[in-house]
Parts: structure tokens; C-alpha cells; sequence
């Protein structure tokens, strides 16, 4: 079965420090790969998505992933981190074809401060 | 666009109890995903319908329960509250046509005492 690892719980970090979060999966052919990020109070939404081609690939609100197929990882990274970047990050996976659920990892607590 | 609408928001229910929580997902959309998202745990995968027919199932017990109507709004129901249900339900949903990417709804808050 697939599983997905997110390295660290809670990330507390100053505003203007630069930020990487790992995720780490367990599946051996293509996959397709998200980060998603609930605010306080907020429903989980979209940061962004790999499905094929540039392993590099730009989301919403200056935040970046970079799949290392050879490591099975997809980290997530911003150079620079706001206060409003205060949320909880989810990593999550499924298989490139077919209809199969997607897994997430248990999350990272991001805590940004001033 | 609407997006995914969840009800209840929030509900209260006492151990032994049933509950059902309903989702509308996007118009057009003919899958809808459930989760079960508790502190430490993350997010766990229920189950997905599929235009009336469960897709996939994850690895809960017979206890929590789901369909989805021809209109494609589904319901889950979990039966004899444990304490242990306590959690955020979230409904997703995704178009037909091979796109992986889900959309969350607010989600039903649960608190079984």
C-alpha cells in the first residue's frame, strides 16, 4: 500500500526565514503529487501539483515543490515566509492512471512569527 | 462556480448514537471522496463514490457507511458513535474525467461524548 511521510510535525519558523518541508512516498511507479494547505479555520485548498514534466513546479503564494523521483520526494519549499503562512501542510500521492484514492501524509504544522 | 457544501457544520452526538453527513460536490462532478481528519492522524481515506457506486474503500469498520444519489450529492452515516469518531469530515470531489485533482468542502465537524 502506498503510504506518504511528512518528516516534521510542527516547523516554527521567523518571518523572512526560508522554509522546506519534506515528503517522502512509498509507491514504485508514476505517481502524481500534491501539496495541499489548510488555514486556521479554513478548508484545505490546492498549493500545488506534479503530474509529469518539469520536476519543478511553482504554486500559489510563492511556494515551490521539487520531485527527486530517485528519492521518492516531493519537498516543498519558499524562500521567504509571511505570518500569513501559518497553516498546516499536507503532502499527498496517488498512482498516475487509474482511479485509486489519495493518500496523505499526517501533515506539517507550519508557525510563523514575528 | 459553487464549490463543495457540507452539512452539518457542526454537530454534537453522545456515544451510541448514529449520525449522517451529507456533501454536494461541484456541479459536474460525478466523484466524491470522504476523509476522516483528526490531530496527529492527518487526513484518512474513507471512501469514493462514483457515480452511485463506491470506488474505493479504506480501512474502516462496517460502522461507517456511504452512498451517492443520481444527482451525485452523497451521504455518510457511521453508526453507534464511539468516542473515538470524534473528528472533521471533509467531502472532496473531482471531475469524471481522469482529473486527480480533489476539491475540499468545509467540513462536518463531530463530537461524540
Amino acid at each position: 500500500a502506498q503510504s506518504v511521510s511528512q518528516h516534521n510535525h510542527h516547523v516554527i519558523l521567523s518571518e523572512a526565514a526560508s522554509l522546506e518541508l519534506g515528503c517522502n512516498y512509498s509507491y514504485g511507479g508514476t505517481v502524481n503529487l500534491f501539496w495541499y494547505v489548510q488555514y486556521p479555520g479554513q478548508h484545505l485548498q490546492l498549493l500545488l501539483k506534479y503530474f509529469s514534466g518539469d520536476p519543478l513546479v511553482k504554486g500559489i503564494k510563492g511556494f515551490e515543490a521539487e520531485f527527486i523521483k530517485s528519492k521518492f520526494s516531493f519537498n516543498l519549499r519558499k524562500p521567504s515566509v509571511q505570518w500569513s503562512d501559518t497553516a498546516e501542510y499536507f503532502c499527498a500521492v496517488n498512482p498516475y492512471s487509474g482511479n485509486t484514492p489519495l493518500v496523505f501524509g499526517k501533515g506539517t504544522r507550519l508557525s510563523v512569527i514575528a | 462556480k459553487a464549490g463543495v457544501t457540507q452539512t452539518p457544520r457542526y454537530l454534537i452526538k453522545t456515544r451510541g448514537q448514529q449520525v449522517t453527513l451529507s456533501c454536494s460536490p461541484i456541479s459536474g462532478h460525478r466523484s466524491v471522496s470522504w476523509y476522516q481528519q483528526t490531530p496527529g492522524q492527518g487526513l484518512q481515506f474513507l471512501f469514493e463514490y462514483f457515480s452511485e457506486t463506491q470506488r474505493n474503500k479504506g480501512n474502516f469498520p462496517g460502522r461507517f457507511s456511504g452512498r451517492q444519489f443520481s444527482n451525485s450529492r452523497s451521504e455518510m452515516n457511521v453508526s453507534t458513535l464511539e468516542l473515538g469518531d470524534s473528528a472533521l469530515y471533509l467531502c472532496a470531489s473531482r471531475g469524471g474525467d481522469g482529473a486527480n485533482v480533489l476539491t475540499f468542502g468545509a467540513g462536518s465537524r463531530l463530537t461524540v461524548l
